[in-house]
């Protein structure tokens, strides 16, 4: 049973575009998901927590869909700086784990 | 601004040893968690710890894991004897609520183990 899945990816896309990840959940119980960004090698680090229809930061929103189970994370005006693997995560019933989807990699180039 | 510790950054081992990784959680925090990262593939929960016990473990985290917080500032993992396929890089965490209740989960900068 998959979790959380995402986006296969990659992406590639040119700066200044407009891209969108999405990211099915099967645990209807869910109340609060999270995107992370995670760099080659490194940890992962927080970009957005999604708590009730949706989450607006800057260039990132994040909207989610209870009725069809999905989360979607869209990046307006890429940046080089906005590449690396966006991962869509789900805490556990119990709240004591992350669980976490594959991941989707950005590619933004000039 | 705070932020989770580990050491070391990478530890090479035979198989068969045992190894403990070292991670000092953000000061105030209460949870505790390991998580594993196998090259190229997600990110897995190994444990959680809350109140000095584990309060969740996954289906990896077997007989030849352990965690301790052996003082008021570190957080270890265990590991008795170490298989190929243990190797991975292994990040703590640390929130100070329940994740899901508006409590972020901080990771540390991870340490890359390679088993021989």
């Amino acid at each position: 049973r998959k979790e959380v899945e995402q986006d296969p990816g990659p992406f590639n896309v040119p700066e200044g575009a407009t891209v969108a990840f999405n990211c099915t959940y099967s645990n209807s119980a869910s109340q609060s998901f999270f995107w992370y960004r995670q760099d080659c090698r490194k940890e992962p680090k927080l970009l957005m927590s999604v708590y009730s229809s949706g989450n607006e930061d800057g260039r990132f929103t994040a909207q989610l869909n209870r009725a069809s189970q999905y989360i979607s994370l869209l990046i307006r005006d890429s940046k080089l700086s906005d590449s690396a693997t966006y991962l869509c995560v789900s805490p556990n019933q119990a709240g004591t784990a992350l669980i976490f989807g594959k991941g989707t990699t950005l590619s933004v180039s000039s | 601004e705070p932020e989770v510790t580990q050491t070391p950054s990478h530890q090479v081992t035979q198989m068969g040893q045992e190894v403990i990784l070292r991670c000092v959680p953000i000061s105030n925090h209460l949870y505790f968690y390991w998580y594993r990262q196998i090259l190229g593939q997600k990110v897995e929960f190994l444990v959680s710890f809350y109140n000095n016990e584990i309060s969740e473990k996954s289906e990896i985290f077997d007989d030849q894991f352990s965690v301790e917080r052996p003082d008021g500032s570190n957080f270890t993992l265990k590991i008795r004897s170490t298989k190929l396929e243990d190797s991975a890089m292994y990040f703590c965490a640390s929130s100070s609520g329940l994740a899901g209740w508006y409590n972020e989960q901080f990771f540390g900068p991870g340490t890359r183990l390679t088993v021989l």
